[in-house]
């Protein structure tokens, strides 16, 4: 239990073109995903929070206008990445947090490694 | 401020056992995880402390002490596959966010 899936799970692009990317629970319902970004040999760092149905909370530094982040039902969650530059190429990864249960746990997709050319 | 320690890197050898300590300063405290990342992948969840004491789960335990502000992660029997990052992450009451270590880097040599 507790499967959530990122798509797509790589994707090359070219500079100035957007990016979508999805974050599902399949197995149960998330009230709160997570996005990250980790850059290679470094740590998670939060990007934003997002809650079904409200905008999401972004962490200081990210820019809200250029990651548009939609959490329209309790197990989709999308991060779309604007105007992609190279400095955008990390690694994406979501995480979903079961509705009810008692503890925070987050569980995480498998990541979404984006290449800006 | 808010503030998880562990060590940058570890190395051990194979069917040793290893320690992995974590200690923490947050504002809040509703919990403490530990998630095991391989190199190129997404973490995975091991375990969750919210009372002090130990919590055994196969080859794996993490202990907590709240009142300390600690908590480590035991590997007994080390597997070549158990070579990975250990983060620790804690969670505050307020958010449901975790703050999270900068992981330590187990190296597992035959």
């Amino acid at each position: 239990g507790a499967v959530v899936s990122q798509h797509p799970s790589w994707v090359i692009c070219k500079s100035g073109t957007s990016v979508k990317i999805e974050c599902r629970s399949l197995d149960f319902q998330a009230t709160t995903m997570f996005w990250y970004r980790q850059f290679p040999k470094q740590s998670l760092m939060l990007m934003a929070t997002s809650n079904e149905g409200s905008k999401a909370t972004y962490e200081q530094g990210v820019e809200k206008d250029k990651f548009l982040i939609n959490h329209a039902s309790l197990t989709l969650s999308t991060l779309t990445v604007t105007s992609a530059h190279p400095e955008d190429s990390s690694f994406y990864i979501c995480s979903a947090r079961p509705r009810g249960l008692g503890t925070d746990t987050q569980y995480f997709g498998p990541g979404t490694r984006l290449t800006v050319l | 401020g808010q503030n998880i320690d562990q060590p940058t890197e570890m190395t051990a050898t194979e069917g040793a056992i290893v320690q992995i300590n974590c200690t923490y300063q947050t504002s809040g405290f509703n919990g403490l995880f530990w998630y095991q990342q391989h190199a190129g992948e997404a973490p995975t969840f091991l375990s969750y402390n919210v009372l002090d004491g130990l919590e055994e789960k196969g080859r794996f335990s993490s202990f907590l002490s709240r009142s300390k502000g600690y908590s480590y992660l035991l590997l007994k029997e080390l597997q070549m596959k158990d070579s990975a990052s250990y983060l620790c992450a804690v969670s505050q009451q307020s958010n449901y966010q975790l703050i999270w270590g900068a992981g330590t880097k187990l190296i597992i040599k035959p």
